[in-house]
């Protein structure tokens, strides 16, 4: 079983519409979950951090469940410019000596038509 | 304030040669993380350089080796090269608080093509 798991897509919507990406995650000792944007032959960039209350950052709304080691992003209102691939991403710090990593999913891909 | 830098940005090798690709982080940062990202597929962590000693691997073979210079920057090597290896090569360097809660940054990669 991979350590994140996504939902592959791809996802191909409208512009305005609403649209939501799944992730799982495997190591219950995961501390810390972002969501990254990668476009096409480019890196990858932090959208979000994800937290546990969820948070909000314009049409980008984030959630996490550590019982259930799941995390969503919700973006509404697409834009055509949102058009790309969105990476569930882990952060296993366990504190201590111990180093952290970020461990990427597969990556969803977005397409936003007119 | 550069961020990071990697060097090349392509590169043509052929089968069975060696690579070597160049990595300064961003200024303030003090470790290195170097990714594999193959086409449609999420970045794989390789390795990770922090004062100047491998610290932790991912799952990759012997033939990916790396270095740590003083000024903190990096190489990635990569031995008996395979058409597999074919891939974008992301480094991301970051800084360490207490807390654990590390600031990746991103270089924008080294393409490599293994013919």
């Amino acid at each position: 079983r991979k350590e994140v798991e996504q939902d592959p897509g791809p996802f191909n919507v409208p512009e305005g519409a609403t649209v939501a990406f799944n992730c799982t995650y495997s190591n219950s000792a995961s501390q810390s979950f972002f969501w990254y944007r990668q476009d096409c032959r480019k890196e990858p960039k932090l959208l979000m951090s994800v937290y546990s209350s969820g948070n909000e950052d314009g049409r980008f709304t984030a959630q996490l469940n550590r019982a259930s080691q799941y995390i969503s992003l919700l973006i509404r209102d697409s834009k055509l410019s949102d058009s790309a691939t969105y990476l569930c991403v882990v952060n296993n710090y366990a504190g201590g000596t111990s180093y952290g990593k970020l461990t990427f999913g597969q990556g969803t891909i977005l397409t936003v038509h007119p | 304030d550069a961020g990071v830098t990697q060097s090349p940005t392509h590169l043509i090798k052929t089968r069975g040669q060696q690579v070597t690709l160049r990595c300064s982080p961003k200024s303030g940062h003090d470790t290195v993380s170097w990714y594999q990202q193959a086409l449609g597929q999420g970045p794989q962590f390789i390795f990770q350089y922090y004062e100047e000693e491998e610290r932790q691997r991912g799952n990759f073979p012997d033939r990916f080796s790396g270095h740590q210079f003083p000024n903190y920057s990096s190489e990635l090597n990569v031995n008996a090269l395979l058409l597999g290896d074919s891939a974008l090569y992301l480094c991301a360097s970051s800084f360490q608080p207490a807390d654990g809660n590390y600031g990746y940054t991103f270089g924008s990669g080294t393409r490599l093509t293994v013919v």
